[in-house]
């Protein structure tokens, strides 16, 4: 059981292109995150989903934009990146996003505009 | 003021000796808490998880919890130069009917010296 893997691992990005950042779970849960980490400022929360099929904003949605079609993928898009979104990007899972529920985190993605 | 407040450190101790680390929370309602790991350019993992006044131990770790004076602390004791990490608070709140977000501090940094 793989948990949840992220693609690219990381990545250097022209401002103004386009790009998706992979998520996938096989842990069959319901609740999905995207988190930004900055130095400084923590982990922020970009978007989530409840479950396949809806989506919904966070803390810092600006600029980003999710899908959930299935159980287990979640990718996040930058429409036209900015330096600003140079950060550490984090997938996350838990099983139904209840109080009690451990979020359960990807590697990560480094990503670089410049 | 933060929803989740952290001294981002580094707190550093000797070998051995028991590390204190202090979280604490605006919001009176917050029912559980959890601590998480995260070693450098790692994704955080599940540490503890608290949701009752007073102590819960898990090996080396104590997490306690103080409702009343809004504070949270990991305490580790016979503290590893593997312990070495950065220690994340997080705070479950409310985004939708029966769903959560998880609200993170910026983390303390440990330094264990050998």
């Amino acid at each position: 059981i793989a948990g949840i893997t992220q693609a690219p691992t990381s990545q250097i990005l022209a401002a103004g292109r386009r790009m998706t950042l992979r998520c996938t779970q096989d842990m069959r849960h319901n609740a999905m995150y995207w988190y930004r980490q900055d130095l400084g400022l923590g982990l922020r929360l970009i978007h989530y989903s409840n479950t396949a099929g809806t989506t919904g904003k966070g803390e810092v949605p600006d600029g980003y934009s999710v899908s959930r079609a299935n159980t287990d993928d979640f990718p996040l898009t930058l429409a036209s990146a900015v330096p600003s979104q140079t950060s550490v990007y984090f997938c996350a899972s838990s099983e139904f996003g209840a109080a009690t529920d451990t979020q359960y985190f990807g590697p990560g993605t480094r990503l670089t505009v410049l | 003021q933060k929803e989740v407040e952290q001294n981002s450190g580094p707190l550093s101790v000797p070998e051995g000796a028991i590390a204190s680390l202090n979280c604490t929370y605006s919001d009176r309602g917050s029912q559980s808490f959890f601590w998480y790991r995260q070693y450098s350019g790692k994704s955080p993992e599940l540490i503890m998880f608290i949701y009752s006044n007073g102590d819960k131990e898990d090996g080396r770790f104590t997490a306690q919890l103080n409702k009343a004076s809004q504070y949270v602390s990991l305490l580790i004791r016979d503290s590893q130069p593997s312990d070495s990490a950065t220690y994340l608070c997080a705070a479950p709140r409310g985004l939708n009917t029966g769903f959560q977000k998880l609200v993170f501090g910026t983390g303390t940094r440990l330094l264990v010296s050998p």
